[in-house]
């Protein structure tokens, strides 16, 4: 059974900063994975969808990477503001099973 | 753009009473998804549709039912509500099969039950 961790739990930077968020995963035989963003009390917005064929998918200040053979996607974000402070989740896609999800990444970006 | 309409931001409701969470998304997806989401455990999926009619377990079904008479339309039932079932619950709508579209998720419910 997939099983995926999000490492660190929590992370707080100061404003202009550049970070990478972590996301591992057991079961390599992936089709894509998504990034998602979530703001308290909201649901997820997808930020990134990366194929299995892809190593890097880009969207404005964040850049998705994805390495299926050692079970790990990155989250880099460049630039950071506070805007951007939200729990960041990863979920690798298997082909027409749900996806599995991590318990997040809360960012906090300190102006 | 994609849309996944929950019916309600915020509901509460009575121990024991029935609750139907109400599910409604716009781009003819086949698949659905009920999950929970409470502080410390992630998100958890109660119950999925692969199509009309069609559902499927997922990691805690228990004191949950669901419906989809149409495809557009997924519900989720609390038979007889308990305190237990308060949390934050979410729908979600995504293609089917092997594609690289993502799933979408609503706004979200947040429900208590006193």
């Amino acid at each position: 059974k997939q099983e995926v961790t999000q490492i660190p739990a929590a992370l707080s930077v100061p404003e202009g900063e550049n970070l990478v968020l972590n996301c591992s995963f057991t079961d390599s035989a992936i089709y894509n994975l998504q990034w998602f963003r979530q703001d308290p009390g909201k649901g997820l917005t997808s930020l990134l969808l990366i194929q299995s064929s892809q190593r890097e998918q880009t969207s404005g200040r964040l850049n998705a990477s994805l390495d299926k053979s050692s079970g790990r996607s990155t989250l880099y974000i460049a630039a950071s503001q506070p805007g951007d402070s939200a729990t960041y989740l990863c979920a690798p896609y298997s082909g027409n099973t749900p996806l599995v999800f991590g318990k997040g990444t809360r960012l906090s970006v300190i102006a | 753009d994609v849309k996944v309409t929950q019916s309600s931001r915020y509901l509460v409701k009575r121990t024991g009473e029935k609750v139907f969470l109400e599910c409604v998304q716009d781009m003819d997806h086949e698949n659905m998804f009920w999950y929970r989401q409470d502080p410390g455990l992630g998100l958890r999926l109660i119950y999925f549709s692969y199509d009309v009619k069609m559902k499927e377990k997922g990691d805690i079904p228990e004191g949950y039912s669901v419906s989809r008479e149409k495809k557009e339309r997924f519900s989720l039932i609390l038979e007889s509500a308990s305190t237990n079932q308060t949390s934050m619950y979410l729908c979600a709508s995504r293609w089917g099969g092997r594609n690289n579209q993502p799933q979408h998720f609503g706004d979200g419910t947040r429900l208590s039950i006193l």
